[in-house]
């Protein structure tokens, strides 16, 4: 089964800029999607298609996707960014959707 | 805009299926794909499955002998169906719409852009 590693954590002081990563075998042969989930809500779909943004998510939120990592990185981090991030690709040869482990960003 | 919103009982007993369904509004259930995505207690995110809504269906291999997605057009809704369900069954589950492409490589791949708010599902006797 195909695997997708996230770091447990990131903290970020207010104006910094946030990076979390997600790891996985040639993931920069795939296309990578990220979602925001509040606690108590369910996820957003702030990044799709490694760095493509739907309407209504601010321009701080970009992605990348090279070799065996992708990452979403948050610009400016405000407190309302403080959320768990779940970075996801489609494998249709072993598990399709999978869904990496989450990473808890806390704005400090 | 379009909302979705998942129905079903909150309860299920150990060895029965649970049963669930997902209300679209707000747009119409056809050229979509359609997902089920539960998440336990303190956990991650697992995908179930989708629909696509002329019926074909792509499951989880973990889950696959389980699952069963079905989807009814005139009332704009998709179903979960999970049979024989134990503890580890227990979870909030979302339904959410997807969409299914093929990159510039050639490459399909599949997101999932609005998601209803979940229910909360335990499996206790």
């Amino acid at each position: 089964s195909y695997v997708l590693t996230q770091p447990p954590s990131v903290s970020v002081a207010p104006g910094k800029t946030a990076r979390i990563t997600c790891g996985g075998n040639n993931i920069g042969s795939k296309s990578v999607h990220w979602y925001q989930q509040k606690p108590g809500q369910a996820p957003v779909l702030v990044i799709y298609y490694d760095s493509d943004r739907p309407s209504g998510i601010p321009e701080r939120f970009s992605g990348s996707n090279s070799g065996n990592t992708a990452t979403l990185t948050i610009s400016r981090v405000e407190a309302g960014d403080e959320a768990d991030y779940y970075c996801q690709v489609w494998d249709s040869s072993s598990d399709p959707g999978v869904f990496g482990t989450g990473t808890k960003v806390t704005v400090l | 805009q379009v909302q979705l919103q998942e129905s079903g009982p909150g309860l299920v007993k150990p060895s029965e299926t649970l049963s669930l369904t997902c209300t679209v509004s707000g747009g119409s259930i056809s050229s979509y794909y359609w997902s089920w995505i539960r998440q336990p207690p303190g956990k991650g995110l697992e995908w179930i499955g989708y629909i696509y809504y002329s019926g074909s269906t792509n499951y989880n291999p973990s889950l696959k002998s389980r699952v069963t997605i079905s989807v009814d057009t005139s009332k704009n809704q998709f179903s979960l169906k999970l049979s024989s369900v134990t503890a580890a069954d227990t979870a909030v589950y979302y339904c959410a719409r997807g969409k299914y492409y093929y990159d510039s490589s050639g490459y399909p791949s599949y997101y999932m852009d609005v998601w209803g708010k979940g229910t909360t599902v335990t499996v206790s006797s």
